[in-house]
């Protein structure tokens, strides 16, 4: 079955720019999505089909999705950004919804 | 206001079985697809199940398949996920969530399913 790997963590200062990517095998071939889950709280999607974002969702948040990795690309973190980001496709060969296994993004 | 509101997790023991359900409303339930997402204490995200709009067509992850039976009520509103020969391992927070193209666009809250002897 297909998979999505991603870092277990990622740390970035307040006002830089965070990358968390999402590695898969020719993963450019599918849609990506993303989704913020902050502590005790059910998780929010943040980006969909790559890089389209949902309303609400800060412009800051943004997506690409190129050969084997996609990359959730967050400018001018915030304090609040700090939670477990996961990535999402479809695989059609399965018919499964395959996830990845989480990034925690901690703000120093 | 779309809202999903799961109810029905508990405690049991395994080998047991348990009925989850979800309340939908605030959109239109029969056009869209819908999933349940489960996450296990301190991990991460793992599908379960979809069931596509009509009740045609369902999916299950391989972990669940042949225990769990998910089903829904168009005229009800509602989504729900029959749980049999339940494991330590089906430990979780059970999410249910509208899919609107391949993609979770809303979720609910979640309801906690605890097996253990």
């Amino acid at each position: 079955s297909y998979v999505l790997t991603q870092p277990p963590s990622v740390s970035v200062a307040p006002g830089k720019t965070a990358r968390i990517t999402c590695g898969g095998d020719n993963i450019a071939s599918k849609s990506v999505h993303w989704y913020q889950q902050k502590a005790g709280q059910a998780p929010v999607l943040v980006i969909y089909y790559n890089r389209d974002r949902p309303s609400g969702i800060p412009v800051r948040f943004s997506g690409s999705n190129s050969g084997n990795t996609a990359t959730l690309t967050i400018s001018r973190v915030e304090a609040g950004d700090e939670a477990d980001f996961y990535c999402q496709v479809w695989d059609s060969s399965s018919d499964h919804v395959v996830f990845g296994g989480g990034t925690k993004l901690t703000v120093l | 206001e779309v809202q999903l509101v799961e109810s029905g997790g508990d405690l049991l023991q395994p080998g047991g079985s348990l009925r989850l359900s979800c309340a939908a409303s605030g959109f239109t339930f029969d056009s869209y697809t819908m999933i349940w997402v489960r996450q296990a204490p301190g991990k991460g995200l793992e599908w379960v199940s979809s069931i596509t709009s009509t009740g045609f067509t369902i999916y299950y992850a391989d972990s669940v398949k042949g225990r769990f039976t998910i089903s829904r009520d168009n005229a009800k509103n509602s989504l729900y996920l029959q749980m049999n020969s339940l494991r330590a391992e089906d430990t979780a927070v059970y999410y249910c969530v509208r899919d609107s193209g391949d993609y979770g666009d809303f979720w609910g809250q979640g309801t906690l399913v605890t097996v253990s002897s």
